[in-house]
């Protein structure tokens, strides 16, 4: 599965949108771009998937660039609740729907 | 409300004393699955189920054990926990075992502690 590489972390004030970057330089053409995010200690919450075009969803949109080797999630009014980290991955259609979480970003968001 | 549904949420136990963590859902999944969670280590699958009556391993299914007798339940077990299976446990399903066919949905977590 391809790698990914996320900023640890970003501030953003409330609002305002919140632009996360992800560089997956090696991805291949079967695997998906998603993104989860996590508040706390709580569960993993799906925001969005794609795997070419760019997708838009009543959370977020998400930007896959032509060659698909970095793509933006887009939180367009960011809130203090979206406070977590936000997970990029990218994995294949396999036979088993298992996730690999890296590190994330931590994205704050600012009164 | 679609919801994933994993009891208990909190517990301390010792070792070597056999406890089981129930995970259930409600949307008629075919898919489910079990992760573990470390600081520093992220989350770690434990053991999967496509249906009923099939399960596999995970990457880290040592010390854990499965079943899946109907289709909305899928307990762990561990028969004889130790210290290094203190962690934060979430459970998880989709509709079918494959990528990009459904979301993940999690459950809200069942923070263990061994002693």
């Amino acid at each position: 599965d391809a790698k990914t590489t996320q900023p640890p972390s970003m501030d953003c004030a409330e609002g305002r949108a919140a632009n996360l970057p992800c560089n997956h330089s090696t991805i291949s053409g079967n695997e998906y771009v998603y993104w989860y995010r996590q508040i706390h200690s709580q569960g993993p919450q799906y925001i969005i998937h794609g795997l070419k075009n760019n997708e838009t969803n009543e959370m977020a949109s998400l930007i896959i660039t032509e060659d698909r080797k970095s793509s933006t999630l887009i939180l367009p009014h960011a809130t203090l609740r979206d406070t977590a980290v936000y997970y990029c991955i990218v994995e294949s259609g396999g036979s088993n729907y298992k996730l690999t979480f890296g590190k994330g970003t931590l994205l704050t968001v600012n009164p | 409300e679609a919801q994933v549904t994993q009891n208990p949420r909190y517990l301390i136990t010792v070792t070597g004393k056999k406890l089981t963590v129930t995970c259930s859902q409600n949307m008629n999944h075919e898919y489910m699955s079990w992760y573990r969670q470390d600081p520093g280590l992220g989350l770690r699958q434990i053991y999967y189920s496509m249906n009923v009556e099939v399960t596999d391993k995970g990457d880290v299914p040592e010390g854990y054990k499965v079943s899946r007798k109907e289709k909305r339940n899928f307990p762990l077990i561990l028969e004889s926990p130790s210290p290094n299976q203190t962690s934060l446990y979430f459970c998880a399903s989709a509709p079918q075992g494959r990528i990009g066919t459904g979301e993940l949905f999690f459950g809200e977590g069942s923070r263990l502690t061994v002693l």
